[in-house]
């Protein structure tokens, strides 16, 4: 399968600093891209969605100006957690969808962010 | 609005056994997907199974099978012959007007 990169992988920043998160494509052109949230033991929580050249798509209770979607190219979208707090300490996954892989998915193995 | 319900939080097998995890959906989509993720401790997503909603006939993957229920919105999924490997949270999700929605996940024990 396709694979999706992150960088960093793990993050630990002071309170009030911003971190990027940056999510690659490696081997296809994502035209779309998602970055998700994962609480310890939870399941994914979708924040938003970006598409190649246009303005994310946040989902509803996502902080558009908090969590900024950047997706420049075909290949790199990133994500930016401006003036971070304690509690946005989180596991973020992004993932990439291959339009010519039936609308599958291909995740990158995520971001541990820690915001002290 | 799509949801997708998982009610086994947790689950075990015996190794080299059979375990089905329990999955149901809502959708007012006409055409969609479904979707078994694993993700085990690494935290890594990886796609299980993938089933295409037009299509009757049940998904399988070698010790992975689905027993898809269209009108019931039921999506199942079979592991045989468990194995050490297969332990992890499994993720059934829904692929619809443009997103993925998971359900709460599943955790498997396997059992030596």
């Amino acid at each position: 399968g396709a694979v999706v990169s992150q960088h960093p992988s793990w993050v630990i920043c002071k309170s009030g600093t911003s971190v990027k998160i940056e999510c690659r494509s490696l081997d296809f052109q994502a035209t779309t891209m998602f970055w998700y949230r994962q609480f310890p033991k939870q399941s994914l929580m979708l924040m938003a969605t970006s598409n190649e050249g246009s303005k994310a798509t946040y989902e509803q209770g996502v902080e558009k100006d908090k969590f900024l979607i950047n997706h420049a190219s075909l290949t790199l979208s990133t994500l930016t957690v401006t003036s971070a707090h304690p509690e946005d300490s989180s596991f973020y996954i992004c993932s990439a969808r291959d339009r010519g892989e039936n609308n599958e998915q291909f995740f990158g193995p995520g971001t541990r962010l820690t915001v002290l | 609005a799509q949801t997708v319900t998982q009610s086994q939080p947790e689950m075990s097998v015996q190794e080299a056994e059979t375990v089905t995890l329990s999955c149901t959906y809502d959708t007012s989509e006409s055409d969609y997907y479904l979707f078994w993720y694993k993700q085990p401790p690494s935290r890594q997503m990886i796609l299980v199974i993938r089933q295409e909603a037009y299509k009757q006939q049940n998904a399988t993957e070698n010790r992975f099978s689905v027993n898809f229920q269209k009108a019931a919105k039921s999506f199942s999924l079979k592991i045989s012959d468990s194995q050490l490997g297969d332990a992890a949270m499994y993720f059934c999700s829904n692929f619809g007007n443009e997103k993925l929605t998971f359900g709460t996940g599943t955790r498997l024990t396997i059992i030596p």
